[in-house]
């Protein structure tokens, strides 16, 4: 199976902060790579896919880069109802696999 | 709108087969794949396994021995049974639509709103 790796692990920022959020794969997976966001309680939700298209619906704001075996997500003005957690998931083989999430929380 | 909605027993025994069904609204079965994925409490997301409306699975290599996924197309819903489950088993249980790209349908863009099973007797 292919490893994600996620850091931090946890963060806290300021409403209007830039937030970034790392993700490396144990293998190179090209561009094939999403994000979630999970609020407590809730069903994930895709964010962004193929590591840098943002999901229809979801704020500009929101934004993912990276190829091969690094990833990175950035929540450019963090605002209020972004607390949640973020994984990231790979597809590039099967199984897919998810990194251990980065639970983002308000200052 | 699209709706996919688990049902089945909150509570299995030790040893036992926990089994689900989820129904999927508001947009064509075909043409995906449908997936079980869980999350046991305060921990991350493992994908289970998917399935195509034609039949066709995969399983993940993990759990492979003791799942079964199966399609019935005529209620467009496809169910999970995951047997001999032990404690390790209690999870949050996701089903999940998945669109293909990269010769593999692992794009979860509809979620159910997951469903508890506690396996304790």
């Amino acid at each position: 199976d292919i490893q994600m790796t996620q850091s931090p692990s946890s963060l806290s920022a300021s409403v209007g902060d830039r937030v970034t959020i790392t993700c490396q794969a144990s293998q190179y997976i090209s561009n094939y790579l999403n994000w979630y966001q999970q609020k407590a309680g809730k069903a994930p939700k895709l964010l962004i896919y193929e590591a840098s298209n943002l999901e229809t619906g979801v704020p500009s704001r929101f934004s993912g880069s990276g190829s091969g075996t690094d990833f990175t997500f950035t929540i450019s003005s963090l605002q209020p109802e972004d607390t949640a957690t973020y994984y990231c998931q790979q597809y590039d083989n099967l199984p897919p696999t998810f990194g251990g999430g980065t639970k983002v929380e308000i200052k | 709108q699209m709706l996919l909605q688990e049902s089945g027993p909150g509570l299995v025994k030790p040893s036992e087969t926990l089994s689900l069904t989820c129904i999927f609204s508001g947009g064509s079965f075909s043409s995906y794949y449908w997936s079980w994925i869980r999350q046991p409490p305060g921990k991350g997301l493992e994908w289970i396994g998917y399935i195509y409306y034609s039949g066709s699975s995969s399983y993940n290599p993990s759990l492979k021995s003791r799942v079964t996924i199966s399609v019935d197309t005529s209620k467009n819903q496809f169910s999970l049974k995951l047997n001999s489950v032990t404690a390790a088993d209690t999870a949050v249980y996701y089903c999940a639509r998945g669109y293909c790209s990269n010769g593999l349908c692992a794009t979860f863009d509809y979620w159910g709103q997951g469903t508890l099973v506690t396996v304790s007797s």
